[in-house]
């Protein structure tokens, strides 16, 4: 399956800033996903990266809070813009992998104060 | 947008016990995964199911599907502590999308 090196793990942030996730694919893929997974929560889905194309998003989410780029098949990154506390969640990257189901990236823990 | 339903959300069994994890969803769809989560950690697949009748087994976890029934269940046989964890069932959608479930956290007592 495809291996998804996700950074930074975890940072610690100051309300009002900005942060950046990175993930790197160790093969090419049509589409990448990210999602947030609030304490004690399910997933949710945030969009889908497509290579060359905006990020669809999904209800509740919106490009100026959460833009994405997938600059090429193999990588994409996520910006928490703004940050403030409801922001502090787990955010998590993945890809299909039709054999071993979705392979997610080890995820990136946010902590806003 | 399919909603993706589990229950129980929370179950502590004692090991050598037997239990079953269920999986509701509300829309037509031919691919359900099981997935295990460790506090702190990613995602484990576990399971992929992509047909009707599917049944998958490794260890003491086995999996089924019955799309007619828009039901997953994931079977606990014979619990023991090593498999206390977060277990979250995942339906995928036409677009390529998944939905995840809410989420059963499992504990195993000794």
């Amino acid at each position: 399956s495809a291996v998804i090196s996700q950074k930074p793990s975890r940072d610690i942030c100051q309300r009002g800033t900005s942060l950046t996730i990175q993930c790197q694919v160790d093969s090419q893929v049509t589409m990448m996903f990210w999602y947030r997974q609030q304490p004690g929560q399910s997933l949710t889905l945030i969009a889908t990266a497509n290579q060359g194309s905006e990020a669809t998003y999904e209800s509740g989410f919106v490009i100026d809070k959460f833009p994405i780029s997938r600059p090429n098949l193999t990588f994409s990154t996520l910006t928490v813009s703004n940050m403030s506390p409801e922001d502090s969640s787990i955010y998590l990257c993945s890809v299909a992998d039709r054999v071993y189901g979705y392979t997610f990236g080890s995820g990136t823990r946010l902590t806003v104060v | 947008e399919l909603k993706v339903e589990q229950n129980p959300l929370f179950l502590s069994m004692q090991e050598g016990k037997n239990y079953t994890i269920y999986c509701n969803y509300s829309t037509t769809s031919d691919r359900l995964y099981w997935y295990r989560q460790d506090p702190g950690k990613s995602l484990e697949s576990l399971f992929v199911l992509l047909s009707n009748g599917a049944v998958k087994q490794e260890g003491r976890l086995m999996a089924s599907l019955d799309t007619k029934a828009r039901l997953s269940t994931l079977h606990i046989t014979a619990a023991v502590h090593d498999l206390s964890a977060t277990y979250f069932c995942a339906v995928e959608n036409t677009g390529n999308q998944f939905y995840f479930g809410t989420g059963t956290s499992l504990t195993v007592i000794p």
